[in-house]
This record gives C-alpha cells, sequence and structure tokens, in this order.
C-alpha cells in the first residue's frame, strides 16, 4: 500500500504571499490531519480533517486554513504568509473509524521557506 | 497544564551501548501512547504504541517501551544501538477525551562509533 504523499516537497514563497499544500492519505484512510513542525515550537497541531469536515482544531491563526475532498486527500492554505510560517508541515492519516486512539502515518512533509 | 515532556534534548551513546529516552505525561487517565523516530529531513515512522494490556510493548527496528502508570511514563529502550538510530525520538499522547495528538519537544539522538 502507498503511504501519504505530500507535494510539493520544498516551497519558497515571500512574506504576504499565499500556499496551499497538498495531501493524499493512505488508501482507505478517511481522517487527515496536519501538524506544523518547528525548530523552537517543536511539533503543532493544526488541524484534522474526516469525512470532508474538520473535526478537531488547533490553535493557529486564521490564516491557516483546510479542506478534504471526498477521496480524502486533504489541502491546507496559509495566507499572508509571515516569516515565522517557514516550517515543515506534516500531514498524518489515520482509519480514525473512531475518535481516539487511532495511530497516524505521517508523510515525508513540505518544507516551506518564507523570505 | 496537560503535557508531554522529554526531559532529555540530545543524547550520545557508543554503537552497541543500551539506550533509553525518557517520556512523562500529565493527563488524569491513562492516555493512548507513542513512540516515533524521525530521520533528518523525513516525515515520522510509528516506532511502537501503547493502548491496553500488556505495559511492555515491541516495536519495531529492536525497540520496546515500557508504560509505567505509577510514574506517567513510557519510556522507550533499547538493548543495543545502531548507528543507523541516529535521528530524531518523538513521545506523542492521545488523551482519551480527543483525538489529536500531543508530542513531546524530542529527543536528539547520535551514536558514535
Amino acid at each position: 500500500k502507498a503511504g501519504v504523499t505530500q507535494t510539493p516537497r520544498y516551497l519558497i514563497k515571500t512574506r504576504g504571499q499565499q500556499v496551499t499544500l497538498s495531501c493524499s492519505p493512505i488508501s482507505g484512510h478517511r481522517s487527515v490531519s496536519w501538524y506544523q513542525q518547528t525548530p523552537g515550537q517543536g511539533l503543532q497541531f493544526l488541524f484534522e480533517y474526516f469525512s470532508e469536515t474538520q473535526r478537531n482544531k488547533g490553535n493557529f491563526p486564521g490564516r491557516f486554513s483546510g479542506r478534504q475532498f471526498s477521496n480524502s486527500r486533504s489541502e491546507m492554505n496559509v495566507s499572508t504568509l509571515e516569516l515565522g510560517d517557514s516550517a515543515l508541515y506534516l500531514c498524518a492519516s489515520s482509519l480514525a473509524n473512531r475518535q481516539g486512539g487511532e495511530t497516524q502515518y505521517f508523510g515525508p512533509g513540505t518544507r516551506l521557506l518564507v523570505l | 497544564a496537560q503535557s508531554v515532556t522529554q526531559p532529555d534534548i540530545h543524547i550520545t551513546v557508543s554503537e552497541g551501548a543500551s539506550l533509553e529516552l525518557k517520556c512523562n505525561y500529565s493527563y488524569g487517565a491513562t492516555p493512548y501512547l507513542f513512540w516515533y523516530v524521525q530521520s533528518p529531513g523525513q516525515g515520522l515512522q510509528l516506532l511502537l504504541k501503547y493502548f491496553s494490556g500488556d505495559t511492555l510493548v515491541q516495536g519495531i527496528k529492536g525497540f520496546e517501551a515500557e508504560f509505567k502508570r505509577s510514574q506517567s511514563s513510557f519510556n522507550l529502550r533499547k538493548p543495543s544501538v545502531h548507528w543507523s538510530d541516529a535521528a530524531e525520538y518523538f513521545c506523542a499522547v492521545v488523551p482519551l477525551y480527543g483525538q489529536n495528538f500531543v508530542f513531546g519537544p524530542g529527543t536528539r539522538l547520535s551514536v558514535l562509533p
């Protein structure tokens, strides 16, 4: 079974621009979660989508948004980029047939650099 | 405050030596517990997980972890470290009442030849 894929793998943007990252989960997985990883803050949960609905949300500003399509693929969007948005963005998928405790499988991440 | 702690930011061990990475959590009930490993520039790979049952859990790559309820700990161990184990290790927790993961700050492991 193919793993979680994320595109693009690397991105360079300038302040004020917006960016869209894509994640394709493992086949059959219905939940997709997004995380931001930075050296200073570590791994922080952004949001989780399940069956095209946002089921959980972390503590990030509204500039960070996401969506999930009927095939479970997910995108996240960051508008009005700031220097502090430079990070590795990780996507994880799980079966999530029940809430809590489902193992998450991670993609390789998209590294975003904001200049 | 509810949290996951990994007290060691960086550990260096010699190849062939034993390893223990610490993880403590502060949640009222026993959460679901995970250990992930991240190689440079890569995503996270699941090493092992604990949901319930036997408190000693076996994982991939020769790793094991022991859940100790009395100490709110879930320490990761390996009897003999290989150079390829050099990476960053993250302990993660899912509280029973929610589904989002909470990650510890990570422990970077260096392995000396």
